[in-house]
């Protein structure tokens, strides 16, 4: 069965202090990993797909890695607009749309 | 280009009720997809329509459904409504296989 776990639950930050938010998976044939941002209320916004394992982007001050096993979403020189729930998930192989989430990471970036 | 827009936003129904959800993609996409988030279950798949198809649905029970039409505007239905369907119901499209999918605002169902 496709799973992911995301880590830490929560994490607590100071302007420009950097970080990292850890998506390890498990999955038959990973096509693609998703990072999403999710504020309350509101429906995830797509941050980055990453297919393939030594793949990196970068929006801003997030930059998303790939490995075999996980994916990191570091946040560098955060500021508190970027307080959120971030969201890791996985689109297994088939031909289907199907996202397996993570329960996310809420990053909460104090002034 | 709009973005995905689901309606209502919110909505409040009654144990053994059923609702109807409704979900206009980004133009141009043709796949639409289905979620409910829970705090306790997170973010679920219930099921994926691709050109008025259904192409594969999660571990639900029968009560949930859905459908697409020839604009590829979707709708989904909840019958008979238990507390536990209380949740925010999320629609995503894709305009490609395997593409990013774009998330609506979500529906608000609260089952009282």
């Amino acid at each position: 069965e496709d799973q992911v776990t995301q880590s830490p639950e929560a994490l607590r930050l100071q302007e420009g202090e950097s970080s990292s938010l850890n998506c390890s998976y498990t999955v038959s044939g990973l096509r693609g990993l998703f990072w999403y941002r999710q504020d309350p209320g509101k429906g995830p916004e797509f941050l980055f797909t990453l297919y393939s394992a030594g793949e990196e982007k970068e929006k801003e001050r997030l930059k998303a890695t790939l490995t075999k096993k996980e994916s990191f979403l570091h946040i560098t020189a955060p500021k508190p607009e970027d307080s959120a729930t971030y969201l890791c998930a996985v689109q297994a192989g088939g031909g289907f749309q199907k996202l397996v989430f993570g329960t996310g990471t809420r990053l909460l970036v104090s002034p | 280009k709009a973005g995905v827009t689901q309606t209502p936003r919110y909505l409040i129904k009654t144990r053994g009720q059923q609702v109807t959800l409704s979900c206009s993609p980004i133009s141009g996409h043709r796949s639409v997809s289905w979620y409910q988030q829970t705090p306790g279950q997170g973010l679920q798949f219930l099921f994926e329509y691709f050109s008025e198809t259904q192409r594969n649905k999660g571990n639900f029970p029968g009560r949930f459904s859905g459908r697409q039409f020839s604009n590829s505007r979707s709708e989904m239905n909840v019958s008979t409504l238990e507390l536990g369907d209380s949740a925010l119901y999320l629609c995503a499209s894709s305009e490609i296989e395997g593409g990013e999918q774009y998330f609506g605002p979500g529906t608000r169902l609260t089952v009282t």
